[in-house]
């Protein structure tokens, strides 16, 4: 089937540091993927976004790698503000799933200042 | 501005009470959906549709009702068959392809 797996949080740094969240994922397709943010009491808002392997997104900072040899989806960013604190969703869509998402369980990121 | 319009913010209902969520959207996207949250969980599809008149069960669908008459509404309604009603409600929008989501701002219920 298809399933997103995140590493679990609370993530929590300090201003400035650097943010890795893990994002690994199984599909019967070949899935889009994509990072969703969500601040808090919220709707969820697209972050950035891959349709194929080794294209990269990024955005306010943040980036990740469709990497179809590992699976992998990782978000990254080189230097979190407090205002980076979140949720944040990955998430894939496969054109045999009628293209709906499929959302891993979230991980919450805290940034102290 | 296009977007998708949650309302209410903020439900407040009684126990054995039908309760109805609307969900407006003037992107001209095809496809509507709607999301069930629970604190500290992910997100979990109640219905879908991708076309006017025409909608899916997602995987929880069980206590729900939708409704898809016009291209920009999909209203959700929550009935007493629902065990668990309270949680945050988020509906979506998308085009066809691999676009992605516009999500709304969310209803948060409370069932009491």
């Amino acid at each position: 089937g298809n399933s997103v797996t995140q590493m679990e949080g609370p993530v929590t740094l300090s201003e400035e540091a650097f943010l890795t969240i893990n994002c690994t994922y199984t599909a019967t397709g070949y899935p889009s993927l994509f990072w969703y943010v969500q601040y808090p009491g919220e709707g969820l808002q697209l972050l950035l976004k891959a349709t194929k392997a080794d294209d990269k997104g990024s955005n306010k900072g943040f980036e990740a790698t469709y990497r179809k040899e590992t699976t992998s989806f990782h978000l990254e960013k080189g230097s979190v503000q407090v205002s980076d604190s979140a949720v944040y969703f990955c998430a894939l869509s496969v054109m045999e799933y009628g293209n709906k998402l499929v959302f891993g369980a979230g991980t919450i990121l805290r940034v102290k200042s | 501005d296009g977007g998708i319009t949650q309302s209410p913010k903020y439900l407040f209902r009684k126990e054995g009470q039908n309760v109805t969520l609307s969900c407006e959207q003037n992107l001209n996207h095809d496809a509507m959906y709607w999301y069930r949250q629970d604190p500290g969980q992910g997100l979990r599809l109640i219905y879908y549709s991708q076309i006017v008149n025409d909608f899916q069960k997602g995987d929880i669908a069980e206590g729900y009702s939708v409704s898809r008459e016009k291209k920009e509404s999909f209203p959700l309604t929550v009935t007493s068959a629902q065990k668990n009603p309270t949680a945050f409600y988020l509906c979506a929008s998308s085009m066809a392809g691999f676009y992605g989501y516009t999500f709304g701002s969310g209803t948060r219920l409370t069932v009491v």
